[in-house]
This record gives structure tokens, C-alpha cells and sequence, in this order.
């Protein structure tokens, strides 16, 4: 696609749900990232994938979030028994290696109440 | 670990350069990254130093002391479009492959 694509944009669900939140990278694009931001911070590392294959996945908060990329392609962030405290921005970016610069979507706002 | 440092905020007169800093510490550097940010929308990527020196483009440029852990990114000509956050980004190289750890960004004011 002609950019990197997240959805929802926008996501409210009670407390104790499970969210899936999916990101369609550029079309090509070998390297994917996962991305948590709070208003006013920069963007906080999750986890990433070249390929199919997760290389990283130290910044993962605990074991209610887990990140997959099956195909290589498209990728989902699930979010196991929601907190308030998971509410914020999900952003996912994608590069086409490791090496290059990388190109964020638009975002989903994940609000947990 | 990784820690990246940047002023919160800055202020500046529309026409006029200011330089933002980042300081950073790693344990497998493998680049710098600045990215800037409008409220309310994604990063986009503006410039990459890996090698020490100036790197420029257009109205912005960026600077990279490896051995310091210090980078700079210069704006010119300044203009109220410019007014966004920006973030500085450090590749990290560890074992299994590549991690961009991102400082908290520094919010630039252009005034008229």
C-alpha cells in the first residue's frame, strides 16, 4: 500500500477485554515495529519483526501483550485482560530493512475503561 | 540499556536557526535518527548520521559526534510550520538484530 496502515484508528473496550489491534506495513517492507506513545513522550519500543520472524521483544510490558507477523506482512498486537493503565497510542512503523529509516502509521488510540 | 536525553522545550522567532541537541548513550550504536512530529499525527523521518559529521538537507541539517554521543539537528530559516516536536532516535545493535530507541522528543515553539 501506498503507506503504513493501522486499524482501528480509535478503540474504546472495558477493562478485563481482549484487543487485537492490526497494522498493514508498506507493501515490501522487510522490518516492522511496534511502538507505544503517551501524549507528550516519544514513541516507546515494543517489539519488532524482520520477516515473520520477532526479533525483539523487550519492550513488551508483560505477558498480556504478545505481537505476530505470521506471513511476513500484516501484523497484530494483542492485548490480553485490558488495564487502564494500557491506555494510549499504538503505533506501528515499518522500514524497508533494518537499516532504513522508518515510516509510521497513523495510529491506534486505545482507550480502556 | 539505552538513554537518550533532549530539551523538553524550546522557543524560537519565525526566520531565525535553532540547533536542537540529543545526547545518548548505547551499548551497540548504530545510528541516529531525527524524526519530527506534528500534534496529533505520526513521526516522520528527516535525517540519518551514522558516520561522524553534518549531514544537511535543505533547511535542516544534522550533526553527529559518535564519540561524544552527541547529535544536533540545525533548522533554518525558521517558519511557523516548523513548530512540532522532535524526536531524536538511536539504533541500537544487540544480539539478535536492530532495536530504534526514541528520547521523549523536544517540543519547538516558532513565534512570529
Amino acid at each position: 500500500g501506498a503507506g503504513v496502515s493501522q486499524s482501528p484508528r480509535y478503540k474504546v473496550t472495558k477493562r478485563g477485554q481482549d484487543v487485537a489491534l492490526r497494522c498493514d506495513p508498506i507493501s515490501g517492507h522487510v522490518s516492522l515495529y511496534w511502538y507505544r506513545q503517551a501524549l507528550g513522550q516519544g514513541p516507546e519500543f515494543l517489539t519488532y519483526f524482520n520477516y515473520e520472524a520477532q526479533q525483539d521483544k523487550s519492550g513488551l510490558p508483560n505477558d498480556r501483550f504478545s505481537a505476530e507477523r505470521p506471513e511476513g506482512s500484516i501484523s497484530t498486537l494483542t492485548i490480553q485482560r485490558t488495564e487502564q493503565r494500557d491506555s494510549a497510542m499504538y503505533r506501528c512503523a515499518s522500514s524497508l530493512d533494518p537499516t532504513s529509516e522508518a515510516f509510521f502509521g497513523q495510529g491506534t488510540r486505545l482507550t480502556v475503561v | 540499556g539505552q538513554n537518550i536525553d533532549q530539551p523538553t522545550e524550546m522557543t524560537a522567532t519565525e526566520g531565525a536557526i535553532v540547533q536542537i541537541n540529543c545526547t545518548y548513550q548505547t551499548s551497540g550504536f548504530n545510528g541516529l535518527f531525527w524524526y519530527q512530529q506534528h500534534a496529533g499525527e505520526a513521526p516522520t523521518f528527516l535525517s540519518y548520521n551514522v558516520l561522524d559529521g553534518l549531514e544537511e538537507k535543505g533547511r535542516f541539517s544534522s550533526f553527529l559526534s559518535r564519540s561524544k554521543g552527541y547529535s544536533y539537528l540545525l533548522l533554518k530559516e525558521l517558519q511557523m510550520k516548523d513548530s512540532a516536536s522532535y524526536l531524536c532516535a538511536v539504533r541500537d545493535q544487540e544480539t539478535g538484530g536492530f532495536k530504534t530507541i526514541f528520547g521523549a522528543g523536544t517540543r519547538l515553539f516558532v513565534k512570529a
